[in-house]
C-alpha cells in the first residue's frame, strides 16, 4: 500500500449521528490536507496539517466538523450530529511538503439520511 | 490565491492534441499554476506545475503567457484514458498553503 488510503469508502448514517473518517497518508509524507466534494463540483477545502498541528482550518464549515492527526500520520475527520448537506465524497490527500505534489485518497462517500 | 477561470467543457478527438485554457488574471509574481485532474470514482491526480517557463513531463505540456494571466495544458495525444475534469489551481507559496480548486474543465475524448 504505497498511496493514500481511506476508510471507510462507503459510510451510509442517519441525521444527527457522529462519523468519523480516517486517513492514512503516504509514509514519510508532513503535510495532509482534508477536501470535501459535492457532485458536479470541484474539491472544497477544509483544513491543512503540518505535523501534529493544523496549519490551516478555515475551511471547516462549522463546529460540527474536526479533525486531528496526533502523531503526525494517521488523521481523522470527525463529524457531529450529521446533517443531511454533510452528504459528499471526502478526500484526503497528502504531500511531502508544504509545496510538493498532492497524493490524493479515493475518497470516503459519506450519505447522510 | 488567484482566481482561475476555465471553460466547463471542451471535446476532442482521440489520437489528436488537446489545448485546455486557464484564465488567471489576477495570478501574483510568486503564484505557482498547477493543473490536476480527476477521472471518474478516482481522487484527483497531478499533472504538472510551473511558475513562469514552459514545462514538460510525461503526461502532458504547459505553456504560460508572458504576462503570466493565462495558461494552456497540452495533451500532446488524447486517449480516451484522459477523459477526466481538468482543474487548474493558482497558488500562493506562502502563508496558506491550500490549493483552491474550481469546477474544472470536463474533458470528452471521442472514439
Amino acid at each position: 500500500g504505497a498511496g493514500v488510503s481511506q476508510t471507510p469508502s462507503n459510510k451510509v448514517t442517519e441525521k444527527g449521528k457522529y462519523v468519523e473518517l480516517r486517513c492514512d497518508p503516504i509514509s514519510g509524507h508532513t503535510a495532509l490536507y482534508w477536501y470535501r466534494q459535492s457532485l458536479g463540483q470541484g474539491p472544497e477545502f477544509l483544513i491543512y496539517f503540518q505535523g501534529t498541528g493544523a496549519a490551516d482550518d478555515s475551511g471547516l464549515p462549522n463546529d460540527r466538523f474536526f479533525a486531528v492527526r496526533p502523531e503526525g500520520s494517521v488523521s481523522t475527520l470527525k463529524i457531529q450530529r450529521t446533517e443531511r448537506g454533510d452528504s459528499a465524497v471526502y478526500l484526503c490527500a497528502s504531500s511531502n511538503g508544504a509545496y510538493g505534489e498532492l497524493f490524493f485518497g479515493e475518497g470516503s462517500r459519506l450519505t447522510v439520511l | 490565491d488567484a482566481k482561475t477561470t476555465q471553460p466547463n467543457s471542451m471535446e476532442s478527438n482521440e489520437e489528436e492534441p488537446v489545448h485546455l485554457p486557464c484564465n488567471h488574471s489576477t495570478i501574483s509574481g510568486t503564484d505557482y499554476i498547477h493543473w490536476y485532474r480527476q477521472l471518474p470514482s478516482q481522487g484527483p491526480e497531478y499533472v504538472i506545475h510551473g511558475l513562469t517557463s514552459n514545462v514538460n513531463n510525461r503526461m502532458a505540456s504547459l505553456a504560460i503567457a508572458e504576462d503570466r494571466k493565462s495558461s494552456t495544458l497540452i495533451l500532446h495525444r488524447a486517449t480516451l484514458r484522459d477523459a477526466a475534469v481538468y482543474y487548474c489551481i493558482s497558488q500562493t507559496p506562502s502563508g496558506t498553503y491550500k490549493y483552491i480548486f474550481g469546477t474544472g474543465t470536463r474533458l470528452k475524448v471521442l472514439a
